[in-house]
């Protein structure tokens, strides 16, 4: 069993078109890391959430970390193009210590 | 800051030979470092965590004789892959904390190591 479980796995959408990505788990995290990675390269961070209900924005990407600290949801905006790529979730259980990440999205925007 | 770089980025080698993949960090020190392995299209699997000055600590599963981590500096971490066959062909990536962000939970990847085995 999956301790982050991440949804879709694969999605395709057209440019300018808006999506989600959903990370959920049935235990509390202390944080919630979202990675971008590309093929060929190392995962790059793009924000850590660490209080419940937080919501972060980064240009066109926003992060919100539930209010339980058990799930955390990525929203792009007019996506384009250069959003392609694995996105990963990544979070320390309170009760763990290890890193650990969902399956990733793929995602794949067309021109 | 927070950047972690890998050594060599690929790597092509014959079947019972050892690798060594260096992984730095170059602007802060880093008393921890993880070690990725990831197949295509997948997420990261932890293989084990480096710590500076003493064992590794291995995930299970994970064979400590093959795969053997040497954490020499707060700089410095190696995975050497001993007697590679091509099952042990992936992509590996290294990771560290910085200590400077005061968030202990993010970590900052290298850019990997593609290892191919023939």
């Amino acid at each position: 069993t999956q301790l982050l479980e991440q949804s879709p796995q694969f999605l395709s959408i057209q440019e300018g078109e808006n999506l989600t990505v959903y990370c959920n788990s049935s235990s509390v995290f202390s944080s919630l890391q979202w990675y971008r990675q590309e093929p060929g390269e190392g995962p790059v961070l793009l924000v850590t959430v660490v209080t419940g209900g937080e919501v972060k924005k980064l240009k066109r990407l926003t992060f919100q970390f539930g209010d339980a600290r058990k799930d955390s949801s990525l929203h792009i905006t007019a996506a384009q193009p250069g959003d392609t790529g694995l996105y990963l979730c990544a979070g320390v259980r309170t009760s763990g210590s290890r890193l650990t990440f969902g399956e990733g999205t793929q995602l794949t925007v067309n021109p | 800051g927070a950047v972690v770089s890998q050594h060599p980025s690929r790597v092509i080698c014959k079947s019972g030979t050892s690798v060594k993949i260096e992984c730095r960090s170059l602007d802060f020190q880093a008393t921890t470092m993880f070690w990725y392995r990831q197949f295509p299209k997948q997420s990261l699997m932890l293989m084990a965590t480096s710590n500076e000055g003493s064992k590794a600590t291995y995930e299970q599963g994970v064979e400590k004789d093959k795969f053997l981590i040497n954490h020499a500096s707060l700089t410095l971490s190696t995975l050497t892959v001993t007697s590679a066959h091509p099952e042990d062909s992936s992509f590996y990536i290294c990771s560290a904390e910085d200590p400077r962000t005061g968030m202990s939970d993010t970590q900052y990847f290298g850019p990997g190591t593609r290892l191919t085995v023939l």
